[in-house]
């Protein structure tokens, strides 16, 4: 059984950095070919990817924030650590860790999500 | 970058088919996936890879994808289907995510 829980403050300043942590359980991040992202959600906004962390450490971010994002894993843990810099007000969302399922390139999917954790941007 | 494109809102009478679109360029050359998300819930995967469902998704939801245009389509549409519908794809190594139809079951 998988199972993502993503931790973090629930209030940042503007201009601060966002350190979010999505401990799972269910698989390894040292078995090739597994994956896990990073989508944001707005308050009654639509779904944004952020970030993707394979098992060999290969890492892929959204163009337009590729500038703000670092992400980092702990396979040993079973964590996975997303950092975004220079928060922002637009930056207020429920962020989730998702797991994704191997395949084939561009055939991968987001089958197991975490509950979310929502982060307010204000001073 | 790309772009997909999903209308905001469909209407569907209970028992009806409800079938909810989400447009790009050349869709129909990558996969799609779509998710269901209800109020205060977490993205619920219901289609993969165009076509297929998850263990646990009943067989009433049923997808296909070809030339610009990806289709989730809900066939003897219930209640408990009313949510929120996200269409998925990848642009490389970039995930891109539609817009969101909001399934209104009256």
């Amino acid at each position: 059984q998988i199972t993502l829980k993503e931790s973090g403050p629930t209030l940042v300043k503007p201009t601060q950095t966002l350190t979010l942590t999505c401990s799972f359980s269910g698989f390894s991040l040292s078995t090739s070919g597994m994956g896990l992202g990073w989508i944001r959600q707005p308050p009654g906004k639509a779904l944004e990817w952020l970030a993707l962390i394979y098992w060999n450490d290969d890492k892929h971010y959204s163009p337009s924030l590729k500038s703000r994002l670092t992400i980092t894993k702990d396979a040993s843990k079973n964590q996975v650590v997303l950092t975004m810099t220079d928060m922002d007000s637009k930056d207020t969302a429920t962020y989730y860790c998702a797991h994704v399922v191997p395949a084939a390139l561009n055939a991968e999917y987001f089958q197991y999500w975490g509950q979310g954790t929502l982060v307010t941007v204000s001073s | 970058s790309y772009e997909l494109t999903q209308p905001p809102s469909v209407s569907v009478s209970p028992g009806q088919t409800a079938s909810i679109t989400c447009s790009a360029d050349k869709l129909g050359d990558k996969y799609a996936c779509w998710y269901q998300q209800k109020p205060g819930q977490s993205p619920m995967l219901v289609i993969y890879q165009d076509n297929k469902r998850p263990s646990g998704i009943p067989e009433r939801f049923s997808g296909s994808n070809s030339g610009n245009t990806a289709t989730l389509t809900i066939s003897g549409t219930q209640a408990l289907d009313e949510a929120d519908f996200y269409c998925q794809t990848w642009d490389g190594y970039t995930a891109v995510f539609g817009g969101g139809t909001k399934l209104t079951v009256l």
